[in-house]
């Protein structure tokens, strides 16, 4: 069982957009920064999100981070076939790192 | 070119031991925050270990006591001694370095990641 906890699962058709949810407590989320991952089938991880809300150089506007208390949200807009992939959220907690569980978007 | 390689997977025993190696370029290691994190097979993603600028360790609960971190910074390389080896150590353990001007963690290098098997 994961800390943080995300949705299992979300899907979209091309060009909509998708939220996903990461919610965790005050001693992971509320009190530090959350950055987000996409995992493509069979490649290591990605940086999508840092610092809640920061976007490395390469990564496209359609993707954006957001925190409010002890959740954070990741937004894709634009939604393309080539954004289906597991997608993690991370943050620290207490002297170690943690991970949601993961949500796997489709895009139909 | 920025780029971190695993190496020193493979097939061990149950309470064997294994070192897990990952050569930098690009960058020095001992200015930036190096972690591992680890994938088990058909899971999601696991937090291993952190090794700060500072020379400073920590681990998850999971690995602490059996588990050690380090790095030759003349060689540019991170080191994961792994000991006591369990099944539930069957992962993909991918090398990352955290962001260097983002808030820990923030991994934006990986490694192509190296699969350590544990099994009679």
């Amino acid at each position: 069982q994961s800390v943080l906890t995300q949705p299992p699962s979300v899907s979209a058709a091309p060009g909509q957009k998708v939220t996903i949810s990461c919610s965790g407590s005050s001693s992971n989320i509320g009190n530090n920064y959350v950055s987000w991952y996409q995992q493509l089938p069979g490649a290591a991880p990605k940086l999508l999100i840092y610092d809640n809300n920061k976007r490395p150089s390469g990564i496209p506007d359609r993707f954006s981070g957001s925190k409010s208390g002890t959740s954070a949200t990741l937004g894709i807009t634009g939604l393309q076939t080539g954004d289906e992939a597991d997608y993690y959220c991370g943050t620290w907690d207490t002297m170690r790192g943690v991970f949601g569980g993961g949500t796997k978007l489709t895009v139909l | 070119e920025v780029q971190l390689v695993e190496t020193g997977g493979g097939l061990i025993q149950p309470g064997g031991s294994l070192r897990l190696s990952c050569a930098a370029s690009g960058f020095s290691i001992s200015t930036n925050y190096m972690s591992w994190v680890r994938q088990a097979p058909g899971k999601g993603l696991e937090w291993v270990s952190v090794i700060y600028s500072s020379g400073s360790t920590y681990h998850a609960d999971s690995v602490k006591g059996r588990f050690t971190l380090s790095r030759d910074n003349s060689k540019n390389t991170l080191y994961l001694q792994m000991n006591s080896l369990r099944a539930e150590d069957t992962a993909v353990y991918y090398c990352a370095r955290d962001h260097p001007t983002g808030n820990y963690p923030a991994f934006d290098i990986w490694g192509q990641g190296t699969m350590v098997t544990v099994s009679s």
